[in-house]
């Protein structure tokens, strides 16, 4: 129990595209899902909250009109990269917090994001 | 606000060698403590957990871990370590803030040797 996926897994795409990454929870609900960014050899970096049927809360210095996420379902919570540059080529890892659950979240595999 | 320490950047063990990744933490309450590895290209996969109760927690993998009050800390120990063990290890504590959120150590990395 406990699975989170994430799709897709590796994306290239050209500069200024936009990019939509899925964060699924496929066997619980998740009113909180969490958005993170990973650089090399690093640890995770919250970007921000999100919350089912309401807006995302980000972290400070994180653009939300650059970022935007959507949480439309207890299941679903999406990324979209928008305008992407090559400066934020990264790791993109989201989690959700088992509503049923004790605190606990669980990640998805992560999302290899590269801009050309 | 809270914190987590985690002194060791990169640790290097014989297979078959027992293992202890530490970790202190900062919070202002009784935390809810983790340990996540997670293998290159990866998420995070959690291995244990303490909350209450039995300050000796199991998890999975073989691994365990000791909740220790006085001293803030919750380190991660294996008795015999495997080639597959290999990975980054992270020690996270929550929750706070409105979003319940954790918040993690900067990771140990594991080698280990053949």
């Amino acid at each position: 129990g406990a699975v989170v996926s994430q799709h897709p897994s590796r994306v290239i795409c050209k500069s200024g595209t936009s990019v939509k990454i899925e964060c699924r929870s496929l066997d619980f609900q998740a009113t909180t899902m969490f958005w993170y960014r990973q650089f090399p050899k690093q640890s995770l970096m919250l970007m921000a909250t999100s919350n089912e049927g309401s807006k995302a809360t980000y972290e400070q210095g994180v653009e939300k009109d650059k970022f935007l996420i959507n949480h439309a379902s207890l299941t679903l919570s999406t990324l979209t990269v928008t305008s992407a540059h090559p400066e934020d080529s990264s790791f993109y890892i989201c989690s959700a917090r088992d509503t049923g659950g004790q605190e606990t979240q669980y990640f998805g595999p992560g999302t290899r994001l590269l801009v050309l | 606000a809270q914190s987590v320490t985690q002194p060791d950047i990169h640790i290097t063990v014989s297979e078959g060698a027992s293992l202890e990744l530490r970790c202190n933490y900062s919070y202002g309450a009784t935390p809810y403590l983790f340990w996540y590895v997670q293998s290159p290209g990866q998420g995070l996969q959690l291995l244990l957990k303490y909350f209450s109760g039995d300050t000796l927690v199991q998890g999975i993998k073989g691994f365990e871990a000791e909740f220790k009050r006085s001293q803030s800390s919750f380190n991660l120990r294996k008795p015999s370590v495997h080639w597959s063990d290999a990975a980054e290890y992270f020690c996270a504590v929550g929750p706070s803030g409105s979003a319940r959120q954790l918040t993690f150590g900067s990771g140990t990395q594991l080698t280990v040797l053949p």
